[in-house]
């Protein structure tokens, strides 16, 4: 079965850094471009950014380009996201997902964590 | 970037009504277009990917057409799980984004 966990989200004042995490399991994660994609409170889904499966490629939304960085470990199956520089408008549930390999679609999402940027 | 636009915004439905959504691209995307359902406090699910393929596991009732830069997903009788913000998203290039959204509620 294909579960996606994301952690690290929390409490950050204006300014600061934080590290989300993401581990996969239930497929061979090395194979699969994995994104991040965020939902501030009451809105709508905006897409941050993937990481190709060598870790050679990487997108961003030009609204985290320079602040935001999303890397890969295939050895720990793990995708992450450091976030620098984070504003009020930065705060959002962030889930993972897995990128399917041919229309690129998300079949599997984590459940999300919480990420608040507040003073 | 690509811009997405969904209409309606919101619509409300009684059980085994027909439903229809409509996204439009700024510019074409062939068939690199996908649509999800959300569930408040819930990660969005794949309902069609590709413009028009069913995911697996996904009710025949849903069903989406279209190619370049009009699309449309339909419920062909709504169900009382379908309650839900449903969200077109183009895999055409990035950013992949997403449509703003249609939320669909109880009549």
């Amino acid at each position: 079965e294909v579960q996606l966990v994301e952690s690290g989200g929390g409490l950050v004042q204006p300014g600061g850094s934080l590290r989300l995490s993401c581990a996969a399991s239930g497929f061979t994660f090395s194979s699969y471009w994995m994104s991040w994609v965020r939902q501030a409170p009451g809105k709508g889904l905006e897409w941050v950014a993937n990481i190709k499966q060598d870790g050679s490629e990487e997108y961003y939304v030009d609204s985290v380009k320079g602040r935001f960085t999303i890397s890969r470990d295939d050895a720990k199956n793990s995708l992450y996201l450091q976030m620098n520089s984070l504003r009020a408008e930065d705060t959002a549930v962030y889930y993972c997902a897995r990128q399917g390999r041919q229309w690129l679609a998300y079949s599997y999402w984590g459940q999300g964590t919480l990420v608040t940027v507040s003073s | 970037d690509i811009q997405m636009t969904q209409s309606p915004s919101s619509l409300s439905a009684s059980v085994g009504d027909r439903v229809t959504i409509t996204c439009r691209t700024s510019q074409s995307i062939t068939s690199y277009l996908n649509w999800y359902h959300q569930k408040p406090g819930k990660a969005p699910k794949l309902l069609i990917y590709a413009a028009s393929i069913l995911q697996s596991g996904v009710p025949s009732r849903f069903s989406g057409s279209g190619s370049g830069t009009d699309f449309t997903l339909t419920i062909s009788s709504l169900q009382p799980e379908d309650f839900a913000t449903y969200y077109c998203q183009q895999s055409y290039s990035t950013p992949f984004t997403f449509g703003p959204g249609t939320k669909v509620d109880i009549k």
